[in-house]
């Protein structure tokens, strides 16, 4: 079965970085996209980017560019989201999710979200 | 960037009842990558519908998806008690992804 499971729940200072692993098992790694969605307390759900995991080809949610890289370790089936100079306001539970791209698009299976706490 | 507009905000129902939930987009959206996310407290968002009407695998029929352009719809037939939850739309267009604000439905 489809299984996207995320890494544990991180707490980092303001300014610092902080990077999200999500490792994919159940069905073929590079066929599929994985887009990276987070949410902040008690709020709704903002998309951050997206990856192909076939080419490494991604794609950033204009607000981030410049603060947001993803990657994929395709010998490991693991895409990683690093969010850098974190600020308070990147305080959210962080999603990964397999991104079905083509003729029509969606997220079909979703990790089990990572919190990242930002605070002094 | 087109904006979803997702109403009401919260809509209070009675098991058994129908609910019809609404997403207006601010420009045209391509039926094909709209969709439509449940979510319950502490859990991921669950694919509900996509392409605007198709059932996800696994997903009740009483879950129906319509509509085209601007306005899209969500509507589920007879409300279960596993079915209270906020809702979330979402489409692709002009390079990103963006949802809506989400409704929520609460027992009333």
């Amino acid at each position: 079965q489809v299984q996207l499971v995320q890494s544990g729940a991180e707490v980092k200072k303001p300014g610092a970085s902080v990077k999200v692993s999500c490792k994919a098992s159940g069905y073929t790694f590079t066929s599929y996209g994985i887009s990276w969605v987070r949410q902040a307390p008690g709020q709704g759900l903002e998309w951050m980017g997206w990856i192909s995991a076939y080419n490494g080809n991604t794609n950033y949610a204009q607000k981030l560019q410049g603060r947001v890289t993803m990657t994929t370790d395709t010998s490991t089936s693991t895409a990683y989201m690093e969010l850098r100079s974190l600020r308070s306001d990147d305080t959210a539970v962080y999603y990964c999710a397999r991104d079905v791209f083509g003729a029509t698009s969606y997220f079909d299976y979703w990790g089990q979200g990572t919190l990242v706490t930002v605070s002094s | 960037e087109i904006v979803l507009t997702q109403s009401p905000g919260t809509l209070s129902l009675s098991p058994g009842e129908r609910a019809t939930l609404s997403c207006r987009a601010s420009q045209s959206v391509s039926s094909s990558y709209l969709a439509w996310y449940q979510q319950k407290p502490g859990q991921a968002p669950r694919l509900l519908i996509y392409g605007a009407s198709s059932r996800a695998t696994g997903i009740p029929d009483r879950f129906s998806g319509s509509g085209s352009g601007t306005d899209f719809t969500l509507t589920i037939s007879r409300l279960e008690p596993e079915d209270f939850a906020v809702y979330y739309c979402q489409q692709y267009g002009s390079s990103a992804w963006t949802f809506g604000q989400g409704t929520k439905v609460e027992i009333k």
